[in-house]
C-alpha cells in the first residue's frame, strides 16, 4: 500500500539556522500530501499541503514542492526559530482507501536552541 | 467553534475493562477518523468513518469497535482493554478540501 518515509530525528538546530526534513513517498495513484506539526502535549496540526505534482505548500515561512519525479515533499525553512520546536509529520492522502484517511510517517523532532 | 473535542483527556485503566473514548466536531465534516499514535511508530489509523451510519477498519482495528450515529459523534470503545493499547488516541475529521483536523488527543494507559 501507500506509505510515507521521512528522515529520523531528532534533529538539533540553532536559531536562524535552515532547515530540511526529508520525506519520500510510494503511491500507487496521485495522492495529496501533507506535512502536520505537534507542539508539546498538543494534538497535529496541518502545516501545508499540496494536492499535485509540482505544487508548492507553504505557511509560516515553511515549504514544501510536490517531486513527482523523485516521490519527495522535503520540509524547508530558511531561519528556524525556538518556537519551531516540535515534532514533524509527512503524510499522504492513501488512493486505496475510501475517504480522505492519511498514512504518516514517523515523525521528526526538531529542537531549536537559543 | 470548538472543533474537535475529545473526553477524556487521560485515563488509567485496568486490563479487562471496557472503555469508551469520545470524539465530537462541530465541523459538519463528513469523514473522521480514530488514530494511535505510539512513539517510533508514528501515528496509524484504527477505524474511520465517511459519512454517518458507516465504518471502516484502517491498518489497527483489532480489539476496537466504532459507531457513527450521527455526524457529530464518533466513539471508540475498547471492549476488553489490554496492555498493548496503552498509548495515545486521536481523533480527527476531514472534508474534500482543507486536510484533516485533530482533537488534542486522550493519553490511555492500561495496567
Amino acid at each position: 500500500g501507500d506509505s510515507v518515509t521521512q528522515m529520523e530525528g531528532p534533529v538539533t538546530l540553532s536559531e536562524e539556522a535552515c532547515l530540511t526534513i526529508n520525506c519520500t513517498y510510494t503511491a500507487t495513484g496521485y495522492p495529496s500530501l501533507f506535512w502536520y506539526v505537534q507542539y508539546p502535549g498538543e494534538g497535529l496540526q496541518l502545516l501545508l499541503k499540496a494536492t499535485k505534482a509540482d505544487d508548492k505548500g507553504s505557511n509560516k515561512g515553511f515549504e514544501a514542492t510536490y517531486r513527482k519525479e523523485t516521490t519527495s515533499f522535503h520540509l524547508e525553512k530558511g531561519s528556524v526559530q525556538v518556537s519551531d520546536s516540535a515534532v514533524y509529520f509527512c503524510a499522504l492522502s492513501d488512493t486505496s482507501n475510501s475517504g480522505y484517511a492519511l498514512n504518516f510517517g514517523k515523525g521528526t523532532s526538531l529542537l531549536v536552541t537559543p | 467553534i470548538a472543533g474537535i473535542t475529545q473526553a477524556p483527556t487521560s485515563q488509567i485503566l485496568a486490563a479487562g475493562r471496557r472503555m469508551t473514548l469520545r470524539c465530537t466536531q462541530d465541523m459538519r465534516h463528513n469523514a473522521m477518523y480514530w488514530y494511535r499514535q505510539d512513539l517510533g511508530l508514528g501515528l496509524r489509523l484504527i477505524h474511520y468513518s465517511n459519512t454517518a451510519g458507516t465504518t471502516g477498519k484502517g491498518e489497527v482495528p483489532d480489539g476496537y469497535s466504532v459507531s457513527r450515529a450521527n455526524t457529530d459523534d464518533f466513539p471508540l470503545t475498547l471492549a476488553s482493554a489490554v496492555p498493548s493499547q496503552t498509548s495515545v488516541y486521536f481523533c480527527a475529521s476531514s472534508d474534500a478540501t482543507h486536510g484533516q483536523f485533530f482533537g488534542p488527543g486522550t493519553r490511555l494507559t492500561v495496567l
